[in-house]
Order: structure tokens, then sequence, then C-alpha cells
């Protein structure tokens, strides 16, 4: 079955840091890892999607990148902004289906 | 509206009653998902429809549980005799296609609390 971990589960930064958030996922049979963002009482926004046979995804400030052998994804945020406060997931797609598995998420506070 | 629409926003149900939540998917998606957050168990799949095909029910976790999906747009997702374990947030997403490298679209939620 599988698992996907997100560590840490809460970080916080002034603003101008760079953010480096870890995913983790047990079976590395995926199709593609996706990356969200979720804000207080909304639902989740898709920010990035890697395919399985890429090694990284970019947009604007966000990175991400892809070992898939190892089980690993790492969303790195340039130059963090107060805005970009909320709750990061990463999700997996075992079956191609969009039928995801999560992880438990990172909380990100980014202090002015 | 352009989004993945839902409703109630909010719904506050009595141990034992029945709930509705809908969904109204984008225009033109042609498949729809139905997800669970709760605090102790995060996101959870529960289930998907794809087009015409069978749903994909694997993640329902009772029978209580019933999801349909009239004339492939909108969709209702229908839990019996609640409980309170059910208190969540349940989400609906959409998707072109249920296929890999889809973007999927997320609504804000039907947010039930059993009391």
């Amino acid at each position: 079955k599988q698992e996907v971990t997100q560590i840490p589960a809460a970080l916080s930064v002034p603003e101008g840091e760079n953010l480096v958030l870890n995913c983790s996922f047990t079976d590395s049979a995926i199709y593609n890892l996706q990356w969200f963002r979720q804000d207080p009482g909304k639902g989740l926004t898709s920010l990035l999607l890697i395919q399985s046979s890429q090694r990284e995804q970019t947009s604007g400030r966000l990175n991400a990148s892809l070992d898939k052998s190892s089980g690993r994804s790492t969303l790195y945020i340039a130059a963090s902004q107060p805005g970009d406060s909320a709750t990061y997931l990463c999700a997996v797609d075992k079956a191609a289906g969009n039928k995801l598995t999560f992880g438990g998420g990172t909380r990100v506070l980014v202090k002015p | 509206g352009a989004g993945v629409s839902q409703s109630p926003s909010n719904k506050v149900t009595e141990k034992g009653k029945d709930v509705e939540l809908r969904c109204d998917p984008i225009s033109g998606h042609t498949a729809l998902y139905w997800y669970r957050q709760s605090l102790g168990q995060g996101l959870e799949f529960l289930i998907y429809f794809q087009g015409n095909s069978a749903p994909d029910k694997s993640g329902l976790p009772s029978d209580r549980f019933s999801a349909e999906r009239t004339g492939g747009s909108v969709s209702t997702l229908t839990i019996q005799r609640t409980q309170q374990e059910d208190s969540a947030v349940y989400l609906c997403a959409s998707s072109l296609l249920a296929s890999s490298g889809n973007t999927i679209y997320f609504g804000e939620g039907s947010w039930l609390t059993v009391v």
C-alpha cells in the first residue's frame, strides 16, 4: 500500500528565505507526483505536476524535483513571501487516473 | 461559474440522519472525484467517475456511502445513517480526463459536522 509522508509538518521562515518542502513515498511505481496548495477553509490548488519520466518541473518561483527510485520529491519556493503561507500537500498517482494518495501536508508560515 | 462548485458549504446533522452533498464539476470535464479530508486521516480518495464507465468505488469507507453522477455532470454523494466519525470536509474535484497529466481542480468542499 502506497504511503506518502511529508516532513516537517509545519515550518516557519522569515520573508525572503527559500523554502524547502520534502515528500517521500514508499512505492516507486507511480505515474506522476503532484504538489498542491491549500489555504485555510479552501479547496486545493494544483501547483506542479511531475510525470514519472521527468526529474523536475518549474513554475515561476516554484521548482519541484522527483527522484522516483528513492521515492522522494522536493518542492522549492524561492524568495518566500507572506502570501506563500498555506499548507502544501504532495500526492502520488499510481494508476494514471488522478486517484491520488496524499501526504499529510506541511503547514508553512512566512513571517513579514 | 468557472470552477468546481459544491453545496452545501456547511452542514450540521444529527447522528443517524442521511445527508446529500452536491458537486457541479467544471463544464466539459469528464472525470469527477470525491475525496474526504479529516483531522485524523488526512485526505483520502473516495470514488471517481469517468464518462460513462462504471465508477471506481474502491475508496468508499462503508456501504453507508454512495454516489451517483447524473447525465455525466452533477454528482451527489449520499451518506446514510451518519456517524460522528463521518465529520469531515468532503472535497469534489474534476479533470478533463481521468488520465495521467490532466490537471485536477478542486472545489472548496462541504464541511460536514455530525452531532
